[in-house]
């Protein structure tokens, strides 16, 4: 099993331009998710979903926009990059919503 | 709403020594459940051990123990037999429908 991986695993963009994050599981987890990490902080929710076909918004989804077509994966969006954004993303998913989560690697943006 | 707070921004601890990172945390869920992760200078996050609020004993991972003071509302871990391998920054967490991170521990193992 590869767990969770994500690609890629870095990214420098222009501000303004767009792009897509993937997170795929191999684990048939339920739920998925997708934090940021900004420099000396913990890890903070953008977006996750509970099931194939489903999202949420989390503590800071302003400026992202999610897909769950498949069970398996989890996309991440940026429509218009800033350099706000940059950041290290992290995707995470779990069976069961109360248990512990698996993190994929990371995957490191910058927005100039 | 819940809140975990991490007050120590950097610890330093002695090789083969115990060292304890502090966790308080807020919530009015009666059921809640916490976690530590270690995060590495690689990057990638490292499940350590869980917490839940009814759980009757404190949980414990090999070196890795949660010392869990439900009316204090504290999680604080403590690494025993510190090894240089424990140098990482680590955070604690708490669940509910959510993951709400701290801000996290940075500990530095001294040979």
């Amino acid at each position: 099993n590869a767990g969770v991986t994500q690609t890629p695993k870095f990214r420098v963009l222009k501000t303004g331009q767009s792009m897509t994050l993937l997170c795929a599981q191999d684990m048939n987890h339920e739920y998925m998710y997708w934090y940021r990490q900004d420099p000396g902080m913990g890890l903070r929710l953008i977006h996750y979903s509970v099931g194939e076909g489903t999202t949420a918004k989390g503590e800071v989804p302003d400026g992202y926009n999610v897909s769950r077509l498949k069970k398996q994966n989890f996309l991440l969006g940026l429509e218009s990059a800033a350099p706000s954004q940059t950041s290290v993303y992290f995707c995470a998913s779990t069976g069961v919503p109360y248990n512990e989560q698996f993190f994929g690697p990371g995957t490191r943006l910058t927005v100039l | 709403a819940q809140k975990i707070t991490q007050t120590q921004p950097g610890m330093f601890v002695q090789e083969k020594e115990a060292v304890t990172l502090d966790c308080t945390y807020d919530t009015s869920d009666p059921s809640y459940g916490l976690f530590w992760y270690k995060q590495p200078s690689s990057g990638e996050m490292i499940f350590l051990i869980y917490q839940g609020s009814y759980d009757q004993q404190n949980a414990t991972e090999g070196r890795y123990s949660l010392n869990f003071q439900k009316a204090r509302k504290s999680a604080n871990l403590v690494i025993s037999a510190s090894q240089l391998g424990d140098s990482a920054m680590y955070f604690c967490a708490m669940r509910g429908a959510q993951l709400t991170f701290g801000s996290g521990t940075q500990l530095t193992v001294l040979p």
